[in-house]
C-alpha cells in the first residue's frame, strides 16, 4: 500500500520560511514523479511543484525564485523549502505521486500525503 | 488554461444521478481528471483521460468528453458522494483545477 506521510508546516512570519517533508512508503519518490499542491482555505487546489525522475524540476509562476522542491533517495522523502513567504502561501499543502500506468505516467495525482497546514501571519 | 466547472452547488438526494460539468479555455484533448475531495481529506482520483476509471473507483463514476467540454456522471448517488469534484488538465503548464461541484444533500 502506498503511503505518503507529511510532517512540517505551522505558523510563520510573512518573509520567513519553513520546509515541509513527505516521506514515501509502498512507493519510491525517485522513481516517481512527486508534485506538491496547495490548498488555501475553503478554496480550490493549485499545483505547486514537480520534481521528474531525472530530477529535474518545476514550479508555478507564483512560487518561482522563492520555493524549492527536492528529494532525499536515502531517506526517500519529498521536501518543500519555501523562502520568502508570504501571506498568501497560507494554504493547507499536499504532496501527491504522479499516476503511472503501464509504462506511461500522467501528470495527474494518484497518491496524496494527508496535507499540512501553513499558516503566514505577524 | 483555465477549467471552469459548473454548477458550483449540486443539491440531490441519493439515489439520484448527478451530472458535474467542466469546460476548458482552450482544447485539452482528452488530458482531463476528476477527483472526489471529502472535508478534512486529500483530494482521490476517480476519472483519468476523460473517462479511465482509476483504480478501485465504482462504476458509477464515469467521465467523458474531449476538446472543451467534460463531464463527471455519478449514475445513482450514494451517502458517500456527498462531496466536491475537482476537474484538472494536463494538457499544458502550469496543471491547472477548476473551482469545484460541490454535491450537497437535498
Amino acid at each position: 500500500e502506498v503511503q505518503l506521510v507529511q510532517s512540517g508546516g505551522g505558523l510563520v512570519q510573512p518573509g520567513g520560511s519553513l520546509r515541509l517533508s513527505c516521506a514515501g512508503s509502498g512507493l519510491s519518490v525517485s522513481g516517481n514523479y512527486m508534485s506538491w499542491v496547495r490548498q488555501a482555505p475553503g478554496k480550490g487546489l493549485e499545483w505547486v511543484s514537480v520534481i521528474y525522475r531525472g530530477g529535474g524540476t518545476q514550479h508555478a509562476d507564483s512560487v518561482k525564485g522563492r520555493f524549492t522542491i527536492s528529494r532525499d533517495d536515502s531517506r526517500n522523502t519529498l521536501y518543500l523549502q519555501m523562502d520568502s513567504l508570504r501571506t498568501e502561501d497560507a494554504a493547507v499543502y499536499y504532496c501527491a505521486s504522479h499516476l503511472v500506468e503501464g509504462l506511461t505516467t500522467y501528470n495527474f495525482f494518484d497518491s496524496w500525503g494527508q496535507g499540512t497546514l501553513v499558516s503566514v501571519s505577524s | 488554461i483555465v477549467l471552469t466547472q459548473s454548477p458550483d452547488t449540486l443539491s440531490l438526494s441519493p439515489g439520484e444521478r448527478a451530472t458535474l460539468s467542466c469546460r476548458a479555455s482552450h482544447s485539452i484533448n482528452t488530458y482531463l481528471a476528476w477527483y472526489q475531495q471529502k472535508p478534512g481529506q486529500a483530494p482521490r482520483l476517480l476519472i483519468y483521460e476523460a473517462s479511465n476509471r482509476a483504480t478501485g473507483i465504482p462504476a458509477r463514476f464515469s467521465g467523458s468528453g474531449s476538446g472543451t467540454d467534460f463531464t463527471l456522471t455519478i449514475s445513482s448517488l450514494e451517502s458517500e458522494d456527498f462531496a466536491v469534484y475537482f476537474c484538472q488538465q494536463r494538457r499544458t503548464w502550469p496543471l491547472t483545477f477548476g473551482g469545484g461541484t460541490k454535491i450537497e444533500i437535498k
